[in-house]
């Protein structure tokens, strides 16, 4: 059964500090993984999907890379601000279909 | 087309009523998904729709729950017989055919309270 684990569970950092996200995940037998933002009482954001033959993918200041075969993922975020606090969420796609989800790292960057 | 739509945003009833929530997904999107989630935990799988037809179905959809997608485009949740249990975000998502690139786009949720 896939089981999917972030760590922290939660992080706070100075405004301005670059900073790491850890996703891990126990099957490797994957098609994507997605990385959301949730912020409290809201639905999801898609941030970056990671297609199972890609190492890495880019947004602004989100990059997020992908080691399929040890089952990590991590997604770092360059230069935090304050508009960047809220909860990350991975999730694996292994049958194609439903989402696997970790619980997520909260994250607070203070002004 | 703005994004996953989900009504109401917000449901408080009491222990016993039945309830049913309403999920437009985005318009070309012909994959639909139910999520449960729970204060302080990742989104738990529900049931999955491509177009009208209702592929798989999670262990934690017990026989309370009942999913349609009559036509290939909106679906709805209901849950009859309401327990406190049952309070949690309900979030939908659709996305695009396919095994690789099928990003998933979800909705801002509703929020059922249970008293």
């Amino acid at each position: 059964k896939q089981e999917v684990t972030q760590i922290p569970a939660a992080l706070s950092v100075p405004e301005g500090e670059n900073l790491v996200l850890n996703c891990s995940f126990t099957d490797s037998a994957i098609y994507n993984l997605q990385w959301f933002r949730q912020d409290p009482g809201k639905g999801l954001t898609s941030l970056l999907l990671i297609q199972s033959s890609q190492r890495e993918q880019t947004s602004g200041r989100l990059n997020a890379s992908l080691d399929k075969s040890s089952g990590r993922s991590t997604l770092y975020i360059a230069a935090s601000q304050p508009g960047d606090s809220a909860t990350y969420l991975c999730a694996v796609n292994q049958a194609g279909t439903a989402l696997i989800f970790g619980k997520g790292t909260t994250l607070s960057v203070s002004s | 087309d703005t994004g996953v739509s989900q009504d109401p945003r917000h449901k408080i009833t009491k222990r016993g009523q039945n309830v049913t929530f309403r999920c437009d997904p985005i318009s070309e999107h012909n994959r639909l998904y139910w999520y449960r989630q729970t204060l302080g935990q990742g989104p738990e799988f529900l049931t999955y729709f491509q177009n009208e037809a209702q592929l798989e179905k999670s262990r934690l959809l017990s026989d309370r729950f009942s999913a349609e997608r009559p036509k290939g485009s909106f679906s709805t949740l209901e849950i009859q017989r309401t327990e406190q249990g049952d309070s949690a975000m309900y979030l939908c998502a659709s996305s695009q055919p396919g095994l690789m690139n099928t990003e998933a786009f979800f909705g801002q949720g509703t929020r059922l309270t249970v008293v």
